[in-house]
């Protein structure tokens, strides 16, 4: 089956600092997702994309759906205690179902 | 504000009762919502697509006589966990798509079997 490959899968960082994750995955997606999860909350999107090569930001976050439609990247600038949480990327696969990253911890040290 | 509403947010209950965890979509019809499990420090794992007047469509290797879906309406679905036992409790999610692509969850609601 279709999988995704998040790395990494977790990130100790200072308040400021910028951060940086990917998913690769096996297979082609058409739409890719990244989503915030809180812990005991439900995932929240924070940005979707939809064209191979398209960039898009969210704030400080910015997004990027891969030339290949394999891969995307997720980058959060000038990180903030409130960023702490668990991040996931998802593909939108066949029959409009989810496939989702195995997720990136990212833990703020003030 | 929320688009998709799940109800209980927490619930406990006794080892071999049922449950149920409804999943509504706030200001849209949704024809077609999912159900997924998270255990801890996990990702989301599908359950089963919900389609509204039809059956649910499971994912290998869950029991669709053990977790019953109901899609009665287009804002309505609903995941009732029957029998359920310790090995059940799990954080339960569900989603709907608004538009296009665009895939909203709920907030979860956590099962705990005692």
């Amino acid at each position: 089956g279709q999988q995704l490959n998040q790395s990494p899968q977790s990130m100790f960082i200072q308040e400021g600092e910028d951060v940086s994750m990917n998913c690769t995955s096996s297979s082609i997606f058409n739409t890719w997702l990244w989503y915030k999860q809180d812990p005991g909350e439900g995932p929240v999107l924070l940005i979707a994309l939809y064209k191979a090569g398209e960039l898009t930001s969210n704030g400080r976050l910015t997004a990027q759906f891969g030339i290949t439609r394999k891969d995307s990247f997720l980058n959060i600038s000038a990180s903030i205690p409130s960023d702490v949480g668990i991040y996931f990327c998802a593909g939108l696969g066949g029959a409009q179902k989810l496939v989702f990253g195995q997720g990136t911890r990212l833990t703020i040290n003030p | 504000g929320a688009v998709v509403s799940q109800h209980p947010s927490r619930v406990i209950c006794k080892s071999g009762t049922s449950v149920k965890i409804e999943c509504r979509s706030l200001d849209f019809q949704a024809t077609t919502m999912f159900w997924y499990r998270q255990f801890p420090k996990q990702s989301l794992m599908l359950m089963a697509t919900s389609n509204e007047g039809s059956k649910a469509t499971y994912e290998q290797g869950v029991e669709k006589d053990k977790f019953l879906i109901n899609h009665a309406s287009l804002t309505l679905s609903t995941l009732t966990v029957t029998s359920a036992h310790p090995e059940d409790s799990s954080f339960y999610i569900c989603s709907a798509t608004k538009s296009g692509n665009t895939i909203y969850f709920g907030e979860g609601s956590w099962l705990t079997v005692v």
